[in-house]
C-alpha cells in the first residue's frame, strides 16, 4: 500500500512568512509524529499525535509552532512569521499505536527560509 | 538527561564488516532502533531490539545490546557498496511515544 506521503517536498519562502505543510499518514495507522532535521543532524521530535489530540507537544520549539489533526488522519505543521533557523527538512512518520510499532516515514519536507 | 550519542563517519572496504556503535542515556528505553538513510530518501528502519534482549541477528545484520553500560553496535557483515548510507541509531524512552535518534553515522564502502 501507499506509503507516508509529505507536501510539498519543497518549500523556500521568504523570513516572516506563514507555511504549512501538509502529512498523509499510511490508512490506519493511528499515531503520528512530526520531526524537523537539520543538517548533519539526527531528527528531532516535534510532536505526536494519538488520534486527533496531541499526546506529547513538548518538542515544539516555540509558540509559532502549530500542528493539527482534526479528523485523526492528514495533519498539518504550521509555522508563523518563519526564521531562517527554522530552515530544515520537516519529516512526518506514522505508527499503529504503542509498543515497538514501527515508525514509518515519509520523504520530508525541505523548508528553507531566505 | 536525553542523548544518543554515535560516531559521525566509519569507512570500510567492500566484503569487510562494519560495526557501528552507539550509547543512550535513558535507562527505561524499551526499544533500540537501527535507521538506515540515504542520500535524498527517507529514513528506513533496519532492525530493532527489545530491551531485555541481548542480541539480535537478521540476515547480514546482528544488533548487540549492552544494557548495563547503555551501549547498542549494529554489525553488518559481508558490507557491500549498496550500504554506503547514513545510520541513525534511536531509544524510544518507556514514557514516551517519540523516539530520540544520535546524530548518524555516515558509513562508507570503498570498493
Amino acid at each position: 500500500g501507499a506509503g507516508v506521503s509529505q507536501t510539498p517536498s519543497n518549500k523556500v519562502t521568504e523570513k516572516g512568512k506563514y507555511v504549512e505543510l501538509r502529512c498523509d499518514p499510511i490508512s490506519g495507522h493511528t499515531a503520528l509524529y512530526w520531526y524537523r532535521q537539520s543538517l548533519g543532524q539526527g531528527p528531532e521530535f516535534l510532536i505526536y499525535f494519538q488520534g486527533t489530540g496531541a499526546a506529547d507537544d513538548s518538542g515544539l520549539p516555540n509558540d509559532r509552532f502549530f500542528a493539527v489533526r482534526p479528523e485523526g488522519s492528514v495533519s498539518t505543521l504550521k509555522i508563523q512569521r518563519t526564521e531562517r533557523g527554522d530552515s530544515a527538512v520537516y519529516l512526518c512518520a506514522s505508527s499503529f499505536s504503542g509498543g515497538k510499532f514501527e515508525q514509518f516515514f515519509g520523504p520530508g519536507t525541505r523548508l528553507t527560509v531566505l | 538527561g536525553e542523548d544518543v550519542e554515535q560516531s559521525l563517519f566509519l569507512s570500510v572496504r567492500e566484503g569487510d564488516s562494519s560495526v557501528i556503535n552507539c550509547t543512550y542515556t535513558d535507562s527505561s528505553s524499551t526499544y533500540l532502533y537501527w535507521y538506515k538513510q540515504e542520500p535524498g530518501a527517507g529514513l528506513q528502519l533496519l532492525t530493532y531490539i527489545f530491551s531485555n534482549m541481548d542480541m539480535k541477528q537478521d540476515q547480514r545484520l546482528t544488533v548487540l545490546l549492552n544494557k548495563k553500560d547503555k551501549h547498542l553496535s549494529l554489525r553488518i557483515a559481508d558490507t557491500q557498496t549498496g550500504d554506503s548510507a547514513i545510520y541513525f541509531c534511536a531509544e524510544k524512552p518507556g514514557s514516551q511515544g517519540n523516539l530520540i535518534f544520535g546524530k548518524g553515522t555516515k558509513l562508507s564502502v570503498k570498493p
